[in-house]
């Protein structure tokens, strides 16, 4: 079975500063992983993924993300946040197919 | 290029009701999901349809809840005698392949609410 975790509920940080958002995996074959955000009352957007390849991936608005075979993580990172980057992040693991499994979802609140 | 176009955005019904969500995939794609954001839960899969065929029903309810995606026309989610419970987000998604690397792009949302 695949599965994705996101240890942190919420993830505060002050604009500017740099910000990780944390997420590990679980599956039994070659995962490919997603990072979503989703903004309040909206759809999810796509981030980025990694499929094969170089594992530092680089995505929209400025994310990208560090895949870590050793470790089983796919940690978010954006060198210098912005207030506009508050949301809700996902990530997801796809093993097999089609079917995407999501982690809880991390909420990220960047102050001013 | 439009991506994946769902509607209604916003939907009330009592309880009894009958709920019906419509999606378009973006063009080109033939591919498509559901998904159910309940309140303080994560995203879940539900269900994924090609043209007049269902793929996986597996997280369905197993009563109540039905899909299609006809030959022509959008995707429709249709929840018959909706409960309280039922009250949720319910995201379409639509992909061009289904090989494990290929994107999987989500709609707004259809937020019902049931009272």
């Amino acid at each position: 079975a695949q599965s994705v975790a996101q240890p942190e509920d919420q993830v505060n940080v002050a604009e500017g500063n740099p910000l990780t958002v944390k997420c590990t995996y679980s599956v039994s074959g070659n995962p490919y992983l997603f990072w979503y955000v989703q903004y309040p009352n909206r759809g999810l957007q796509f981030l980025l993924k990694y499929i094969t390849g170089d594992n530092l991936v680089k995505g929209s608005y400025g994310f990208e993300a560090e895949f870590n075979k050793s470790q089983t993580s796919f940690h978010l990172k954006k060198p210098s946040a912005l207030v506009s980057d508050s949301a809700l992040y996902f990530c997801a693991v796809r093993e097999l197919g089609y079917k995407l499994s999501f982690g809880a979802g991390t909420t990220v609140t960047v102050r001013a | 290029n439009a991506g994946v176009m769902q509607n209604p955005r916003h939907l009330v019904r009592r309880r009894g009701q009958e709920a019906r969500l419509r999606c378009s995939p973006m063009k080109g794609h033939s591919h498509v999901y559901w998904y159910r954001q309940l309140p303080e839960e994560g995203l879940k899969f539900m269900v994924y349809l090609q043209k007049e065929n269902i793929i996986d029903e597996s997280g369905m309810p197993k009563e109540r809840f039905s899909a299609e995606f006809p030959k022509e026309g959008p995707s429709i989610l249709r929840i018959q005698q909706v409960v309280r419970g039922d009250s949720a987000a319910y995201f379409c998604a639509s992909s061009s392949m289904t090989t494990s690397g290929n994107t999987i792009y989500f709609g707004e949302g259809s937020w019902l609410t049931v009272v």
